[in-house]
């Protein structure tokens, strides 16, 4: 079965730095690979969603990049904030129409 | 946006007693709708997928007689927990599917069920 490893350590990082998250996965390669947002008490919170045949998506200060050779993907929080404190959530789709898989998530402390 | 509401929010309840937790999707209609459950410090566990009007999808190892789910309509699913038990105590959270937007699910904001 598939398996998502995402850094189980907390990433403490200093206001206006850049985050890198690593989330790595076994076995196959996914046709969607979604990150979340989740604050503690509080349901996840899509942020973005990047298919296997692409290899880079931005959204504001966010980014996500995906290499089906070395199956990971790398999740980019650029000038951190505080605001930006929580546990991010690495998320695959096997194929259109099946169900979510879960990483363990990887909590990121911006400290101003 | 896609919101997802859940109510209650947070529950308390006796042993044995049964609970019920109501997903809506308040702007958009839901292909299908998921609930999972999430242990303290652990990731979401997908408990079974619902779809409008037929009867509901389980993951191996949860119980459907104990966890009840009915979708009657395009923006509402609920989940009963029967005979509730401590060890059902968790955090339980519920997504939706907008039509036309492939697997994005749009999560509600969670219910946390203790059950004394």
């Amino acid at each position: 079965s598939q398996k998502i490893e995402q850094n189980s350590e907390a990433l403490n990082i200093q206001e206006g730095k850049t985050a890198t998250l690593t989330c790595n996965y076994t076995n196959y390669s996914p046709a969607y690979l979604q990150w979340y947002r989740q604050d503690p008490g509080r349901g996840p919170v899509f942020l973005l969603l990047i298919r296997e045949n692409e290899k880079e998506k931005r959204k504001e200060r966010l980014k996500v990049t995906f290499d089906t050779t070395l199956k990971q993907s790398l999740f980019h929080i650029t000038a951190a904030q505080p605001a930006d404190s929580a546990t991010y959530l690495c998320v695959m789709i096997k194929a259109a129409g099946n169900k979510l898989t879960f990483g363990g998530g990887t909590r990121v402390l911006v400290k101003p | 946006g896609a919101v997802v509401s859940q109510h209650p929010s947070r529950v308390i309840c006796k042993s044995g007693t049964s609970v019920k937790i109501e997903c809506r999707s308040l702007d958009f209609q839901a292909t299908t709708m998921f609930w999972y459950r999430q242990f303290p410090k652990q990731s979401l566990m997908l408990m079974a997928t619902s779809n409008e009007g037929s009867k509901a999808t389980y993951e191996q190892g949860v119980e459907k007689d104990k966890f009840l789910i009915n979708h009657a309509s395009l923006t509402l699913s609920t989940l009963t927990v029967t005979s509730a038990h401590p060890e059902d105590s968790s955090f339980y959270i519920c997504s939706a599917i907008r039509r036309g937007e492939g697997d994005t699910q749009y999560f509600g904001p969670g219910t946390r069920l203790t059950v004394l």
